[in-house]
């Protein structure tokens, strides 16, 4: 049940696009179709943004898209705006556990 | 909407109960987990349990400490706490799955503070 590696920090102008990566093993993110992400905004609870890899729940922008091969799942922002500032994590299912990635800080320069 | 209480502070040692109120949803038909986040740091997954309380999973670092029940005749999940240690110091949320490692509704979570 190691955390998944993200990338501490990515940046990018607004207008722009970020990718964000997540690597897990062939334990979670590589057996499964089950990695979600998160947006959390300092002092909030955190918000689903992808489930099931490339899932969009209700009410989330297209902007926002996800992907996955072998073991590395990807988030990516496209469009960047202000409020897309944030902390973002990943989330895979493991069979019997769920395990959270390490968190990557989004700056909107 | 999910409503966490229980939250305070505890010796080390001590033990806490957590709970979660659930409203807006048929709460029986959705595991709910317990996740939480240390002061500064990412989240950590804890704990699921399914809807009819058939199967339970924990975390390597709460699996012995912490257990997780549910009673869905008052829509509620609970996390019992013992044997807590420094490194427990974090707020809780309790989340809604929707799928697998998908958590769709979250509360605003509860402190817990463990220190002498």
């Amino acid at each position: 049940q190691s955390a998944l590696t993200q990338p501490p920090s990515a940046s990018g102008s607004p207008g722009q696009s970020v990718t964000i990566s997540c690597t897990g093993t062939s334990s979670d993110v590589g057996g499964y179709n089950h990695v979600s992400w998160y947006q959390q905004h300092p002092g909030k609870a955190p918000k689903l943004m992808i489930f099931d890899v490339s899932e969009r729940p209700s009410g989330v922008p297209d902007r926002f898209s996800g992907s996955k091969s072998g073991n590395t799942a990807s988030l990516t922002v496209s469009g960047l705006q202000a409020d897309d500032e944030a902390d973002y994590y990943c989330c895979s299912y493991g069979g019997t556990y769920n395990v959270f990635g390490t968190g990557t800080k989004v700056t909107v320069l | 909407q999910l409503v966490e209480s229980g939250g305070g502070l505890v010796q080390p040692g001590g033990s806490l109960r957590l709970s979660c109120a659930a409203s807006g949803f048929t709460f029986i038909s959705y595991a709910m987990s317990w996740v939480r986040q240390a002061p500064g740091k990412g989240l950590e997954w804890v704990s699921a349990i399914s809807g009819g309380s058939e199967v339970t999973y924990y975390g390597d670092s709460v699996k012995g400490r912490f257990t997780t029940f549910r009673d869905n005749s008052k829509n509620t999940v609970f996390l019992q706490m013992n044997s807590l240690r420094a490194d427990d110091t974090a707020l809780y949320y309790c989340a809604k799955h929707i799928l697998h490692g998908s958590f769709d509704i979250w509360g605003q979570g509860t402190m817990v503070t463990v220190s002498s």
